[in-house]
């Protein structure tokens, strides 16, 4: 039931890019996006609601893709500020699950 | 400032006691969450209230308790019935259910020995 992230972990030097996977096996209404950075609270990055739709928020952009019950998150010229853990919830209308999470260090 | 508020950051107890930790949030949300996150684990949800008077278990409820009896407030109870309660607790809050986005509190950091 919880969604599964790949890759687990990845490692990056300022201005590359990065994806981050989230599959899960039931069907989703919706699925979210947070970061946490180490020993502090998760952080809103965004919701993709079902319909395929594909957002944006500075040069952090995410795709859903109902049918496959995917998603995908996109990180473009990462900055140090980047990053941290990312964790994808997946809802079916009655809780959010998340993922185990994806770590990504952003190098100078 | 609206927010979500979680007392104490860090809390130490003895084996076999139970242990309240404060979850308040002033943003007029009506669901409210707690999730246990383990060293290099994800978020697994304990409990969940969408309204007051009401909760539901989530993933991983057994050797917790919680309770709603106001809209801003939902403590949550370790038992001693709970095998391996350290952990970082997180609470959250959202304006309706689970679609909408989630506010999480700084976290309290229990430590059972």
């Amino acid at each position: 039931q919880q969604p599964v992230q790949s890759p687990q972990a990845v490692i990056l030097r300022e201005g590359e890019d990065a994806v981050i996977n989230c599959s899960s096996s039931k069907a989703l209404y919706s699925v979210h996006w947070y970061r946490q950075k180490h020993g502090e609270a998760p952080v809103f990055l965004m919701i993709l609601l079902k319909g395929g739709e594909q957002k944006g928020h500075e040069k952090i952009s995410a795709s859903f893709n109902e049918k496959k019950q995917q998603s995908s998150l996109y990180l473009t010229a990462s900055q140090l500020s980047y990053s941290g853990t990312y964790f994808c919830g997946t809802d079916n209308t009655d809780k959010l699950i998340f993922g185990t999470g994806t770590r990504l260090q952003v190098f100078p | 400032d609206g927010g979500i508020t979680q007392s104490p950051k860090y809390l130490f107890r003895k084996e076999g006691q139970n242990v309240t930790l404060s979850c308040e949030q002033n943003l007029n949300h009506d669901a409210m969450y707690w999730y246990r996150q383990d060293p290099g684990q994800g978020l697994r949800l304990i409990y969940y209230s969408q309204i007051v008077n009401d909760f539901q278990k989530g993933d991983i409820a057994e050797g917790y308790s919680v309770s709603r009896e106001k809209k801003e407030s939902f403590p949550l109870t370790v038992t001693s019935a709970q095998k391996n309660p350290t952990a970082f607790y997180l609470c959250a809050s959202s304006i309706a259910g689970p679609s909408y986005e989630q506010y999480f509190g700084p976290g309290t950091r229990l430590t059972v020995t």
